[in-house]
């Protein structure tokens, strides 16, 4: 099957610093990925695609500035959450489409990050 | 536009009866749908998906789902519901056309006693 990784699990950094989440495809080539943020008990919220060598599409609300996405390599996209404040505290969770082999069309997801702002 | 609706936050059931999440969804063009399960802190998990071909899908875990055009709904089911499936569920759908951009239900959170 197809694995997503994500690094780290569980953050927690002091506000007005930044945190980057790494998120990783370790089995196939990801040209797009998706970054999710998840607030407690409740659905996850597409923040933005990342495309490999171009810019990201963020969604309507989702401040550019503030979640910066960088899609490195065909295996790679980070996420930073600049200048973070504590109502950035979520559980961050990417996604990645295989799009050839058996499993093409299939979302794969990592294991999410869970980002605490004191 | 694509959305997604789980009228139930929470489901009980008791081990060993039939479980049911209902799940309705609203797309434009050919409607993609898919099961996810999500452990506490964990990442989700794919538990079925239904593109095309016969409406009654087989999925992960005894996990089953009936894709229902006429009622727009994709509803899960299990015959017999196991404490380990106690977790929060989630219905997806994405327009066929688009690139994997996925839109979520609010999540149902299943209860299954001993």
């Amino acid at each position: 099957g197809a694995v997503v990784s994500q690094h780290p699990s569980r953050v927690i950094c002091k506000s007005g610093t930044s945190v980057k989440i790494e998120c990783r495809s370790l089995d196939f080539q990801a040209t797009t990925m998706f970054w999710y943020r998840q607030f407690p008990k409740q659905s996850l919220m597409l923040m933005a695609t990342s495309n490999e060598g171009s810019k990201a599409t963020y969604e309507q609300g989702v401040e550019k500035d503030k979640f910066l996405i960088n899609h490195a390599s065909l295996t790679l996209s980070t996420l930073t959450v600049t200048s973070a404040h504590p109502e950035d505290s979520s559980f961050y969770i990417c996604s990645a489409p295989r799009t050839s082999g058996s499993l093409a069309g299939e979302l794969f997801f990592g294991e999410g990050s869970r980002l605490t702002v004191l | 536009a694509q959305s997604v609706a789980q009228p139930e936050d929470q489901v009980n059931v008791a081990e060993g009866n039939p479980l049911t999440v209902k799940c309705t969804y609203s797309v434009s063009g050919n409607p993609y749908l898919f099961w996810y399960v999500q452990y506490p802190n964990r990442g989700l998990q794919f538990l079925l998906k239904y593109i095309t071909g016969d409406n009654l899908v087989k999925g992960s875990y005894g996990f089953e789902a009936e894709f229902n055009k006429s009622q727009t709904s994709f509803h899960l089911k299990k015959p017999s519901a196991l404490v380990s499936d106690s977790a929060l569920y989630f219905c997806a759908v994405r327009d066929g056309t688009n690139d994997y951009k996925l839109s979520f239900g609010a999540g149902t959170t299943v209860t299954v006693r001993a």
